[in-house]
């Protein structure tokens, strides 16, 4: 089993739509989860911190299942400038992060 | 403030030749630092991690190596290039539960 698995996608989606994400996890400790964004033929950056709580920040909301070890990224109201790679990250100890291979998508006019 | 570079950003190598990219952090210490491949059109790939001087841990089999000569350097290398190295190479660096990602080396093996 891979210790980050994504589905790559790529998902085609219109203007408007939502999609989700999911990501699952081999190790049960990991304390720290992430959504990374990467355009193309870029750096990944940042997009946000998963809490255990779930959370959220405008159209996009990050949650988090420890029991069932994945965690999942839903955009709402999609717009043409979030098309990139999303990548989900996982802090396995300390600092130690594994990144999963990144899901694409793609949202059309 | 803690930064990233990495050099060069674009590279064309013929087959056979070797490789050097090099990777430095600044503002920080006792960094985790991570190289990475990404493929055209693929996920990322971690071919290399490193949490101190000389510790390197190889993820993969491959035609590539990895030194941390020093806490903040971390280079990657090859003696002989193949077709299949052709890829972007990022290098990450990571000292609390976020990782901060170096521009790339877009490498091309003619």
């Amino acid at each position: 089993r891979k210790e980050v698995e994504q589905d790559p996608g790529p998902f085609n989606v219109p203007e408007g739509a939502t999609v989700a994400f999911n990501c699952t996890y081999s190790n049960s400790a990991s304390q720290s989860f992430f959504w990374y964004r990467q355009d193309c033929r870029k750096e990944p950056k940042l997009l946000m911190s998963v809490y255990s709580s779930g959370n959220e920040d405008g159209r996009f909301t990050a949650q988090l299942n420890r029991a069932s070890q994945y965690i999942s990224l839903l955009i709402r109201d999609s717009k043409l400038s979030d098309s990139a790679t999303y990548l989900c990250v996982v802090n396995f100890a300390g600092n130690d992060m594994r990144f999963g291979a990144g899901t694409r998508l793609t949202v059309k006019p | 403030s803690q930064t990233i570079h990495q050099w060069p950003a674009t590279l064309v190598q013929p087959v056979g030749s070797p490789l050097s990219l090099e990777c430095t952090v600044e503002g920080t210490s006792n960094p985790n630092l991570y190289w990475y491949r990404q493929a055209a059109g693929r996920g990322l790939q971690l071919l290399f991690y490193s949490v101190g001087i000389g510790q390197i841990s190889s993820e993969v089999p491959q035609n590539l190596s990895a030194s941390r000569p020093q806490d903040r350097q971390f280079i990657l290398s090859s003696k002989k290039l193949l077709l299949s190295d052709s890829g972007f190479y990022l290098c990450a660096w990571s000292s609390g539960p976020e990782a901060f990602f170096g521009q790339g080396t877009r490498l091309t093996v003619v």
